[in-house]
């Protein structure tokens, strides 16, 4: 069955400060994994998504991810938080063949302080 | 960016009372989906839908659920005789392919949700 563990509820940076994100994921087969923003009052928006191949995805706002398949993790990360990157981020994983589920994670809020 | 739109973003209603939530799509996505996030729990994939059928459905899309899409643009979620644990916030959202593999990994639109409380 598939899962994704989000560490950490609540994280808070300065501006300027690194940001990461936690997440791990459970899965018995090659997953595919995204992570989500959600800002106030607005739906889920793609950030970056892993499928195959190189293991370093690059996404929007300066966001990037690694797929760690030993650690079966995929930790959100961006070198230098800016006062919008606030919200809430989600992880996902879909494994299923010719699925269309996506299993997301608890969510992980950013603030950050300037 | 195109958008999905749902409507309304808030509705209340008395338990055993049935709700209709409505969303439009992005008018050239194939894939519609309805997703729920209760208070302080994960987004969870509740139905998907594609070529006039449900594609997948979670165990929580029992017989009290069902989806329509009535005239090619709008995509709505029936719950037939609400319970107080139906409040939660409902999301749409619609892509042009599926997001799993192989090959998919399409990306999703999201509306901004329905609030829906049950009360």
């Amino acid at each position: 069955a598939q899962s994704v563990t989000q560490l950490g509820s609540h994280v808070s940076v300065s501006e300027g400060a690194l940001v990461l994100l936690r997440c791990n994921y459970s899965s018995s087969v090659p997953p595919y994994l995204f992570w989500y923003v959600q800002y106030p009052n607005q739906g889920l928006q793609l950030l970056l998504k892993y499928t195959t191949g190189a293991t370093l995805v690059k996404g929007i706002n300066g966001f990037e991810a690694e797929f760690k398949k030993s650690e079966t993790s995929f930790h959100l990360t961006k070198p230098s938080a800016h006062m919008s990157d606030a919200a809430e981020y989600f992880c996902a994983v879909i494994t299923n063949q010719a699925g269309t589920a996506l299993i997301f994670g608890k969510g992980t809020t950013l603030s950050v302080s300037s | 960016e195109p958008e999905v739109t749902q409507t309304p973003s808030h509705q209340v209603t008395q338990m055993g009372q049935e709700v209709i939530l409505r969303c439009v799509p992005i008018s050239n996505h194939l894939y519609f989906y309805w997703y729920r996030q209760i208070l302080g729990q994960k987004v969870e994939f509740l139905v998907s839908f594609y070529n006039n059928e449900i594609s997948e459905k979670s165990e929580i899309f029992d017989d009290q659920f069902s989806v329509e899409r009535p005239d090619g643009s709008n995509f709505t979620l029936k719950i037939r005789s609400t319970k107080l644990e139906d409040s939660a916030m409902y999301f749409c959202a619609s892509s042009e392919a599926r997001p799993g593999p192989p090959g998919g990994a399409e990306k999703l639109f999201f509306g901004s949700g329905t609030q829906l409380s049950v009360l």
